[in-house]
């Protein structure tokens, strides 16, 4: 099975500045998948994140807000822009196994 | 809206005793997961299921799939504090470019020893 190496772990950032959020597999995979978990809740898929093509956007997030890139079949990254309060949350990268999905440790990012 | 229910949303459970959460879905499931999450770290897979009336177990833990494929529950027999943390189902969402995980609002499990 796929392993995932997501850092950073956990980041405290200022409102209005960027962060970068990264995940390496140790196999090539198809299709990467980003979610967000705010606090007390459930995970929300951010994109699907594709080799070779623009990500795909679940409703209520956007490119802009949420760049994501995915240079080849083994990385891809996640930036979180102009961060505000609200963006608070832990941050998931997931992808495709024989069995189900696979998934990152985490990032628990706190914005002040 | 909501496609997975999860219930009950929290559980507090004794050390010892059996407990059930439940996943329900409206629309057919092609595959339903169950993961384990400790708070405020990644996602443990726990068990999949994708056949109707299918039924797995490890260890304390049984997982079961109806027969109409909607429903799904999570047995944990005898519950020790380790079985205590977060429980999300998750559905397999068929799209055109793929399929795709989404996920119930989580159960909450506690265990007192």
């Amino acid at each position: 099975s796929a392993v995932i190496s997501q850092k950073p772990s956990r980041d405290i950032c200022q409102r209005g500045t960027s962060l970068t959020i990264q995940c390496q597999v140790d196999s090539q995979v198809t299709m990467m998948f980003w979610y967000r978990q705010q606090p007390g809740q459930s995970l929300t898929l951010i994109a699907t994140a594709n080799q070779g093509s623009e990500a795909t956007y679940e409703s209520g997030f956007v490119i802009d807000k949420f760049p994501i890139s995915r240079p080849n079949l083994t990385f891809s990254t996640l930036t979180v822009s102009n961060m505000s309060p609200e963006d608070s949350s832990i941050y998931l990268c997931s992808v495709s196994v024989n069995y189900g999905y696979t998934f990152g440790s985490g990032t628990r990012l706190t914005v002040v | 809206s909501q496609e997975l229910e999860q219930s009950p949303q929290s559980l507090i459970v004794q050390e010892g005793k059996n407990l059930t959460i439940n996943c329900t879905s409206s629309k057919t499931l092609y595959g339903l997961y169950w993961y384990k999450q400790k708070y405020g770290e990644g996602l443990i897979f726990l068990m999949m299921l994708q056949k109707g009336g299918e039924e797995k177990s490890h260890e304390k833990i049984t997982a079961k799939l109806d027969e109409k494929k909607q429903q799904s529950s999570l047995h944990i027999t005898a519950s020790q504090p380790s079985h205590a943390g977060i429980y999300l189902c998750g559905a397999d969402r068929l799209e055109t470019s793929g399929s795709r995980l989404t996920f119930g609002e989580g159960t909450q499990l506690t265990v007192n020893p």
